[in-house]
């Protein structure tokens, strides 16, 4: 069965240092997601990818994320530096291009970052 | 901004009990409503998918509806069982509820 994939699942860094997380979305969705999951809340949108194109990354912090999709498959979040406040799990999804009421998102299994 | 809220935040029920999990949202123009499974330190898992021009779908002992004039969803679980127990999640395209945590008793 066709999963999301991300890596790694768990990280544990230094405040001021930096971190990048890869998802690899199901093959053919040209929609891919970010989110940000802080303990007792629910997926706060990070970015959003159509293909390679960035279709939303208002709340994306742009002074120390960064993301990217360059062949518009596998895509890369990346924190810089990272703070205390920044740990939480961060979440991948995918979904097809198709009709905006069919779209139906798929999650990978998360990365838990915690920063010390 | 769409606004996603779902009540109770927490849910206990004994095994075999009939329950509905509920979901509002603000903004009645949308394209569809998802309802996802989070277990501890898990990923999301998609339970079900209404169309905006859909009143209810269901699988298994799952049944989601959608009023959009009112800007409610329901999820109705029959017959609880322990294995139920999780994180029901709601989102409104990308906007997300805080989710109702559900515990299933023996």
């Amino acid at each position: 069965e066709a999963e999301v994939a991300q890596s790694p699942r768990y990280k544990i860094t230094e405040k001021s240092q930096a971190v990048a997380f890869w998802c690899d979305p199901i093959s053919g969705h040209a929609t891919l997601y970010w989110y940000r999951q802080i303990l007792g809340q629910g997926p706060e949108l990070l970015v959003q990818f159509q293909d390679e194109s960035v279709v939303d990354d208002s709340q994306l912090p742009k002074d120390r994320f960064s993301a990217e999709r360059l062949k518009g498959v596998d895509s890369t979040l990346k924190i810089q530096p990272a703070e205390l406040g920044d740990s939480a799990m961060y979440l991948c999804a995918s979904s097809l291009r198709g009709r905006m009421e069919h779209n139906e998102q798929f999650f990978g299994p998360g990365t838990r970052l915690t920063v010390l | 901004k769409q606004e996603v809220t779902q009540i109770p935040a927490a849910l206990s029920v004994p095994e075999g009990e009939n329950l509905v999990l509920n979901c509002s949202f603000t903004d009645s123009a949308i394209y569809n409503l998802q309802w996802f499974r989070q277990d501890p330190g898990k990923g999301l898992t998609s339970l079900l998918l209404i169309q905006s021009s859909q009143r209810e779908q269901t699988s298994g002992r799952l049944n989601a509806s959608l009023d959009k004039s009112s800007g409610r969803s329901t999820l109705y679980i029959a017959a609880s069982q322990p294995g139920d127990s999780a994180t029901y999640l709601c989102a409104v395209t990308v906007y997300f509820g805080t989710g109702t945590s559900l515990t299933v008793i023996p």
